[in-house]
């Protein structure tokens, strides 16, 4: 039972260019939350997408959008990079059914030069 | 005062020594998780708990839900396992903007040989 994939692993961006990053849920999770963890920080939260839909943001500009699909996997798209984006984003998967159970990721690691 | 308290923020052990990391929080839970990340590396889920205790290998995750505390302890510690330790508690109630997670800001644990 595959956990959860995140691609790429690594990826060099310039500033201003824009950046997609992927997420394949755990099987049987309907959930995606996405989270950013700058070098030497703890994991902050961007937003979170259940049935296609954002559920709950945090504070994060505009620049930073979501997407989830019919099969649950979900993309997050940075816009106008700036270098203060570089970190290692986080995907975490969980099931409506299961309350609390959450299954991570291993990172995006992203480098904006 | 953060949701989530992890200590000590910093530790250094010589190999084989006993290892105890301690989290407390201060909000309702479905859910504890201890992850595990190494430098420059992503997230990787040792536990989830939501009562007692569990075990794998050498290492060992307790939890209290009365006094909202957990510990994770490292028997016969080894250099592999420096790494930062962080405690990620699921909220019972909606999280809003700050997502359903809340992170500790993570243990940093060095283990000489």
């Amino acid at each position: 039972d595959a956990g959860v994939t995140q691609s790429p692993t690594h990826l060099i961006k310039t500033r201003g260019q824009q950046v997609t990053l992927r997420c394949s849920p755990k099987s049987g999770h309907d959930t995606v939350s996405w989270y950013q963890q700058a070098l030497g920080q703890g994991p902050q939260f961007i937003f979170q997408y259940y049935e296609e839909e954002e559920r709950q943001r945090g504070n994060f500009p505009d620049r930073f959008s979501g997407h989830q699909f019919p099969n649950y996997s979900s993309e997050l798209n940075v816009n106008a990079l700036l270098l203060g984006d570089s970190a290692l984003y986080l995907c975490a998967s969980s099931s409506t059914n299961r309350v609390g159970g959450y299954t991570f990721g291993s990172g995006t690691r992203l480098t904006v030069v | 005062k953060n949701e989530v308290e992890q200590s000590p923020q910093n530790l250094t052990a010589q190999e084989g020594e006993f290892i105890t990391i301690n989290c407390s929080y201060s909000v309702g839970i479905s859910a504890l998780h201890w992850l595990q990340q190494h430098p420059g590396g992503g997230i990787v889920s040792l536990f989830m708990l939501s009562s007692g205790k569990k075990k794998h290998g050498r290492l060992i995750a307790t939890i209290n839900i009365q006094e909202k505390h957990s510990s994770l302890h490292i028997t016969a510690s080894h250099p592999r396992d420096s790494a930062v330790y962080i405690c990620a508690v699921a909220r019972m109630n909606y999280g809003g903007s700050q997502g359903n997670l809340i992170f500790g800001k993570g243990t940093k644990l060095s283990v000489k040989p």
